[in-house]
């Protein structure tokens, strides 16, 4: 059973590009989110995705951006990159429960950006 | 309000010693408290998850004290390992924010052999 799985690992860009992170949920789930990880420091909350619609989102710009498809699978696209930008994009999904009742988030290894 | 402050930054246990990791919450919606466990290079894993309708929760090695009217909940590592040397997250949820969960700053734990 394949838990989350993340695209790329790792990627470099510079100031003022675009990027695309791609995300599969765990087999089952169709619940997915997006969090961000500076270094040092705990995941924030970017957005949900259930059935192809952002349902939450946290207290990140426009520039943010994503895309869920009709397999559950998730994109994370962010425009006019800042060096502040650079960090660790988790993934991660829940038990088929939509948008209502918190329980056990499993995540991916993440993408790790890094803006020049 | 939606903040959750976790001490101490950093803990040094020795092997068989006890670590205690401690967080604090303002907002009184939220009702899952998850701790969550990350080695470098990999993303979060769930350890051990409470709800305030019980105030310890033990699995193993690990425990969740949870205090609701201090509005504070603490992981127990007993008997501490080498291997649990990790990154510990506190986070805190409620079954109206879905997966929108507020996580701690992180204690870095070290267990020396």
């Amino acid at each position: 059973d394949a838990g989350v799985t993340q695209s790329p690992t790792h990627l470099i860009k510079t100031r003022g590009q675009q990027v695309t992170l791609r995300c599969s949920p765990k087999s089952g789930h169709d619940t997915v989110s997006w969090y961000q990880q500076a270094l040092g420091q705990g995941p924030q909350f970017i957005f949900q995705y259930y059935e192809e619609e952002e349902r939450q989102r946290g207290n990140f710009p426009d520039r943010f951006s994503g895309h869920q498809f009709p397999n559950y699978s998730s994109e994370l696209n962010v425009n006019a990159l800042l060096l502040g930008d650079s960090a660790l994009y988790l993934c991660a999904s829940g038990d088929p429960t939509g948008t209502g009742t918190a329980g056990e988030l499993f995540f991916g290894e993440g993408s790790r950006l890094t803006v020049l | 309000q939606q903040q959750v402050k976790q001490s101490p930054q950093s803990l040094i246990v020795q092997k068989g010693g006890i670590s205690i990791i401690n967080c604090a919450y303002e907002n009184t919606a939220f009702d899952y408290f998850p701790w969550y466990q990350q080695f470098p290079g990999k993303g979060p894993a769930l350890l051990i998850a409470i709800r305030p309708d019980v105030s310890e929760k033990k699995e193993g090695r690990f425990t969740i004290s949870f205090n609701k009217s201090a509005k504070q909940f603490s992981l127990h590592i007993m008997d501490s390992q080498p291997g649990d040397s990790a990154t510990y997250f506190c986070a805190a949820s409620s079954d109206n924010y879905g997966q929108n969960f507020v996580f701690g700053p992180g204690t870095r734990l070290s267990v020396l052999p």
